[in-house]
């Protein structure tokens, strides 16, 4: 079957790092994206990663490793605007998107 | 700005009572996409249109239809609501997929409260 795993929440303090991990099993695999999710508001795109390595966006990086079907998304400098969930997806061979359940990041101060 | 646009952003019915929700898009994609978001959960797909062609999920029940009557527009109709549709309803737009950009972009959801 086809399954995401991600942790369901992660606890973090402002100016800190946080590494959030994504493990991935899709019926293929067409690219794996990373949406941040505020309470109550829609999902908004972070991320979209098909080759393995690092991409770098600002205080925001995601990577890839396809052979170990893993994924995670650093977060730098923490905000607390950054306060949301973070949801994990992969893209499948008929380019449906497979969504894990999200990991809640709270910032302390 | 190009966006995707949904009406109304809190929406309440009663049990049983049919309501239509709407979603539009000025990104001119080819395909939209309508989920079901419940509470600590992930999105889950209803259907999705690529351009006029429909794609039902195998799992979404009869009571959801679905109408896209141009590029631009697309309605989620519930027929009979019951208490288990309560959630947030969203739309996405992309491009046509493989094409080299599979992003979704997302409108701000609809949340429907069944009384």
């Amino acid at each position: 079957g086809q399954n995401i795993d991600q942790p369901t929440e992660m606890t973090a303090t402002e100016g800190a790092i946080v590494q959030i991990n994504c493990t991935y099993q899709t019926s293929g695999f067409n690219g794996l994206f990373w949406y941040q999710q505020h309470a109550g508001e829609a999902p908004t795109f972070l991320s979209y990663n098909v080759l393995d390595g690092l991409e770098e966006k600002g205080r925001f990086s995601s990577f890839l490793s396809r052979s170990k079907g893993y994924s995670y998304l650093l977060l730098k400098e923490l905000q607390m605007k950054d306060s949301a969930s973070y949801l994990c997806a992969s893209m499948d061979s008929n380019y449906q998107l497979i969504w894990g359940a999200g990991t809640k990041l709270i910032i302390k101060p | 700005d190009a966006m995707v646009i949904q009406n109304p952003r809190y929406q309440v019915t009663q049990f049983g009572k049919p309501v239509t929700l709407s979603c539009s898009q000025t990104l001119n994609h080819n395909v939209m996409y309508w989920y079901q978001q419940k509470s600590s959960q992930a999105p889950k797909l209803l259907f999705h249109y690529y351009d006029k062609d429909f794609n039902n999920e195998a799992d979404t029940p009869d009571n959801f239809q679905s109408r896209r009557p141009n590029t631009s527009f697309c309605f989620l109709d519930i027929r009979s609501p019951g208490l288990g549709d309560a959630a947030m309803y969203l739309c996405a737009t992309s491009k046509p997929p493989g094409q080299g950009s599979d992003t979704q972009y997302f409108g701000p959801g609809t949340r429907l409260t069944v009384l």
